[in-house]
């Protein structure tokens, strides 16, 4: 399964809401998951089986989505949200999408 | 607390080999399989392939089935990934990350990851 991720590059300002999309090339049945990954770090799981919040994850992120399409949703985004998030899909192989930067404005 | 600590920067020549540990502390070694996914400078994250430390077994991606070799040692609760003929296209960090196994299989420990230059 291929996943595209949209848009590669959004710049946004503190406190907006910001949304990710996540597309997949087959039906990833719920199993996809978020990271974050800070410049010079490991990522940093967010989100599992679509929705389900990590222990220790700020009540600001949050996922949906179905099907073929996801979405990560910061609700009022911090400047320490800076960072590139990857999708990622468990449902057929290991697959990560290819990144969405995030820029404060 | 859930750790894995990974060995220092290897610089290999064309045609080398290098060899990266990731030592697991914080949880029992054996009840979780370990991933490794490599990241290209300045790209995103390619998942290589599982082990799973209790029984020895394996599964790579197509594309790095030549390329690397897991292996774990579970008397040092340490794993291991060997790159092998290595190239230009083989310089980037690799990471080890945990599977957190049923009922979700997401990566959800990862180390701090280790750089690989290829370099003569």
């Amino acid at each position: 399964i291929q996943l595209t991720q949209s848009p590669s590059l959004l710049s946004a300002s503190v406190g907006d809401r910001v949304t990710l999309s996540c597309k997949g090339s087959q039906n990833i049945n719920n199993y996809l998951a978020w990271y974050q990954q800070k410049l010079g770090e490991a990522p940093k799981l967010l989100i599992y089986k679509t929705n389900s919040l990590q222990t220790g994850i700020p009540s600001r992120f949050s996922g949906s989505g179905s099907g073929t399409d996801y979405t990560l949703t910061i609700s009022s985004l911090h400047s320490e949200d800076l960072a590139t998030y990857y999708c990622y899909q468990y449902n057929n192989g290991l697959t990560f999408g290819s990144g969405t930067k995030l820029e404060i404005k | 607390e859930v750790q894995l600590q990974q060995s220092g920067p290897e610089v290999g020549r064309p045609g080398s080999s290098v060899k990266i540990s990731c030592k697991a502390s914080g949880y029992t070694f054996t009840d979780y399989v370990m991933n490794w996914v490599k990241q290209s400078p300045g790209q995103g994250l390619e998942w290589i392939g599982w082990i799973d430390p209790e029984y020895g077994s394996t599964d790579y991606a197509e594309k790095f089935k030549k390329k690397a070799t897991l292996t774990a040692d579970t008397s040092s609760s340490t794993a291991y990934i060997q790159l092998s003929s290595l190239t230009s296209e083989d310089t980037a960090t690799y990471f080890c990350a945990r599977d957190s196994g049923s009922p979700y299989y997401v990566m959800d420990a990862w180390g701090q990851g280790a750089s690989v230059t290829v370099s003569s």
